[in-house]
């Protein structure tokens, strides 16, 4: 079985400073790890994911998440949050010999300017 | 760029009707996904769908709910007899082969009233 626990509900920053996104995972085998992104009335946007190649991923809009195996983390940042960055981010985890894909609760990011 | 698409967008039916929410995922992929969101809540499982048959289904998923993939290339969620707590946002989502990424489609709005 597979679970995923985002450890943060709502976080908030202010434009230009860093952005950490907290995950931790629960995988009986190898997983694949993904960040989702959704914004207002929109539909879910792939950020990165890690599928056993680099543990350091790099995604989209300048968002990086590193794969830590011995804490079983999967945490996504971001050096300088823009405006544009708030909308709610899932942590999702999917097991080698899966078939579904499962979903942290959400963590909703809001930037003040 | 190939997507998965989802229509309707937005669908108003009254309690105790039937209803097909319809996709048509990204064409060489194998494995299809039902998501669906409450407002304010999670992103929750209701089943995936590989080699024409369901490969996994949520507790959620009940006898009210069913899959079809009439035609080779669509992939409808059939709810037989709506409740209000039905009224949720489903998203379909296909991926390909291997430990990658899941493609989602933009999502119908269900409300039941």
């Amino acid at each position: 079985a597979q679970s995923v626990t985002q450890l943060d509900s709502h976080v908030s920053v202010s434009e230009g400073t860093p952005v950490l996104l907290r995950c931790n995972y629960s995988s009986s085998y190898s997983p694949s790890l993904f960040w989702y992104v959704q914004h207002p009335n929109k539909g879910l946007q792939l950020l990165l994911k890690y599928t056993s190649a680099a543990t350091l991923v790099k995604g989209i809009n300048g968002f990086e998440a590193e794969f830590k195996k011995s804490e079983t983390s999967f945490h996504l940042t971001k050096p300088s949050a823009h405006m544009s960055d708030a909308a709610e981010y899932f942590c999702v985890v999917s097991d080698r010999n899966d078939y579904k894909l499962s979903f942290g609760a959400g963590t909703t990011v809001t930037v003040r300017a | 760029e190939p997507e998965v698409t989802q229509t309707p967008s937005h669908q108003v039916t009254q309690m105790g009707q039937e209803v097909i929410l319809r996709c048509v995922p990204i064409s060489n992929h194998l494995y299809f996904y039902w998501y669906r969101q409450i407002l304010g809540q999670k992103v929750e499982f209701l089943v995936s769908f590989y080699n024409n048959e369901i490969s996994e289904k949520s507790e959620i998923f009940d006898d009210q709910f069913s899959v079809e993939r009439p035609d080779g290339s669509n992939f409808t969620l059939k709810i037989r007899s709506t409740k209000l707590e039905d009224s949720a946002m489903y998203f379909c989502a296909s991926r390909p082969a291997g430990p990658t990424e899941a493609f989602f489609g933009q999502g119908t709005r269900l409300t039941v009233v």
